[in-house]
């Protein structure tokens, strides 16, 4: 089993529409929660990173997570074409610099005009 | 956040050469890491760069496979060495500013072998 699980999608929506894009995690130790975007031919660039459970909005955009179940979602509301890209979640327990980040495989996700 | 700018961008080589990676940020940061990033898997750390020293490789990378420099705290450099087709992948940089922040990274080094 892998530490953690993205559904790689492709995840195709419509303009406007509420995205939805989550990972689950098995290892309860993890504490810091990051989303990057990455576009084609590009790195991945960070989003959003949380410490510990609930929520942080930042725009159109908001992280959850919920340590009880090991699950992290990231809502992209009202979608653009812009947001077309591949979002992968990562993870660390012990804080940055003390452990390296476990990622996920990305979703691939289409924002359809 | 810093700059980072990795050259090649992309390049495709011949079986049994080496190629070496650059990456150059536009401030001193605490922390390099080399990654690589195959279709359809997660990103897998290859080595932390360390300013001085050896780097830190993760289980399954060796130096002599992947040999890196660190010469201050602003460049680091990734060779892979020996080519064979199993290397075609994006190699990418990342850096860290402190120990309290995450992670950023360059665009990527894409590598063909012909």
């Amino acid at each position: 089993q892998k530490e953690v699980e993205q559904d790689p999608g492709p995840l195709s929506v419509p303009e406007g529409a509420i995205v939805s894009l989550n990972c689950t995690y098995s290892n309860s130790a993890f504490q810091y929660f990051m989303w990057y975007r990455q576009y084609s031919r590009k790195g991945p660039e960070l989003l959003m990173y949380t410490y510990s459970s609930g929520n942080k909005e930042d725009g159109r955009f908001t992280a959850q997570v919920d340590k009880s179940s090991k699950y992290i979602s990231l809502f992209i509301r009202d979608s653009q074409p812009s947001d077309s890209a591949t979002y992968l979640c990562a993870m660390l327990g012990r804080g940055f610099g003390n452990e390296k980040l476990t990622f996920g495989t990305g979703t691939r996700l289409t924002i359809i005009p | 956040s810093a700059v980072i700018s990795q050259k090649p961008s992309r390049d495709i080589c011949q079986r049994g050469t080496s190629l070496t990676i650059q990456c150059q940020v536009d401030s001193q940061v605490t922390m390099m890491f080399w990654y690589r990033q195959q279709p359809g898997q997660s990103l897998t750390l290859i080595a932390t760069a360390n300013q001085g020293s050896e780097a830190t490789y993760e289980s399954g990378f060796v130096i002599d496979k992947f040999p890196i420099s660190r010469p201050n705290l602003t460049f680091s450099t990734l060779t892979v060495s020996n080519l064979s087709p199993e290397d075609s992948s994006i190699y990418l940089c990342s850096v860290q500013g402190s120990n309290n922040q995450p992670q950023h990274f360059g665009d990527g080094t894409r590598l063909s072998i012909l």
